[in-house]
């Protein structure tokens, strides 16, 4: 299957913005969604685990939701800073072929 | 705390075989329930899984790369590799190592919760 995501999105500070994540192929709730947040030059850190969980120090401001009728999970950030600014990736996996897929990643900008 | 660090040549020929290592500290390979990643990220691109494999030597691979890759894992050095033959230009990426929870089973969840830094591999003759 694959995820598809929008290429970029850009808001301004303090706003809150939301990014999709949609699945082609199988249900978006059989299997977990994880977002990653990637800086240039840095390797990617989560923000998001299973589902809607957060790691500790991921500030309450990002926080991620599925749809079942869209067949979508979405990333969304309260409060925006301009140290959000960077690459999100949602990622999730195949149990029946033993497959993890990303996403194909959306560039935020914050201005 | 769990580090995972690659190493290995930062530039391959055309048509040679890419090879990479990744040791794990802080930390055992042979952890339960815990498989060991490849991931790659050309430049300018996205994230692409490789494959993974667990500490019992058991190996998934994408679609796209499994008639060319191989990982395997040596638990003595808490470490575990790629190979990649007939690599081309495309090949070029920034190649990280990672841990995840399993994505097959009661215990799946599919989450790559650790990373290296990554390792710049170009392909170029």
């Amino acid at each position: 299957f694959m995820l598809t995501q929008p290429r970029s999105v850009s808001e301004s500070p303090g706003k809150t913005v939301t990014i999709s994540c949609i699945r082609s192929g199988g249900n978006i709730g059989s299997n977990y969604v994880q977002w990653y947040q990637q800086r240039p030059g840095s390797a990617p850190t989560t923000v998001i685990y299973e589902d809607y969980q957060r790691p500790s120090g991921v500030p309450d401001r990002f926080s991620a939701s599925i749809d079942s009728s869209s067949n979508s999970a979405s990333l969304s950030i309260s409060g925006l800073k301009t140290e959000d600014e960077a690459d999100y990736y949602c990622q999730s996996y195949d149990s029946t072929n033993a497959i993890g897929v990303f996403g194909g990643g959306t560039k935020l900008t914050v201005l | 705390q769990l580090q995972l660090q690659e190493s290995g040549p930062g530039l391959v020929k055309p048509s040679e075989t890419l090879s990479l290592t990744c040791t794990v500290s802080g930390g055992s390979i042979s952890t339960r329930n815990y498989y060991w990643g490849l991931i790659r990220q050309p430049p300018g691109k996205g994230l692409e899984w490789i494959g993974s494999v667990y500490y019992t030597g058991s190996t998934y691979y994408s679609t796209s790369l499994k008639s060319r890759a191989t990982i395997s894992v040596d638990t003595s050095k808490n470490q575990f590799s790629l190979k990649l033959n007939s690599v081309t230009a495309a090949d070029t990426a920034v190649y990280y190592c990672a841990r995840h929870t399993p994505f097959v089973g009661i215990a799946a969840r599919g989450w790559f919760d650790s990373w290296g830094q990554g390792t710049l591999v170009t392909v170029s003759s």
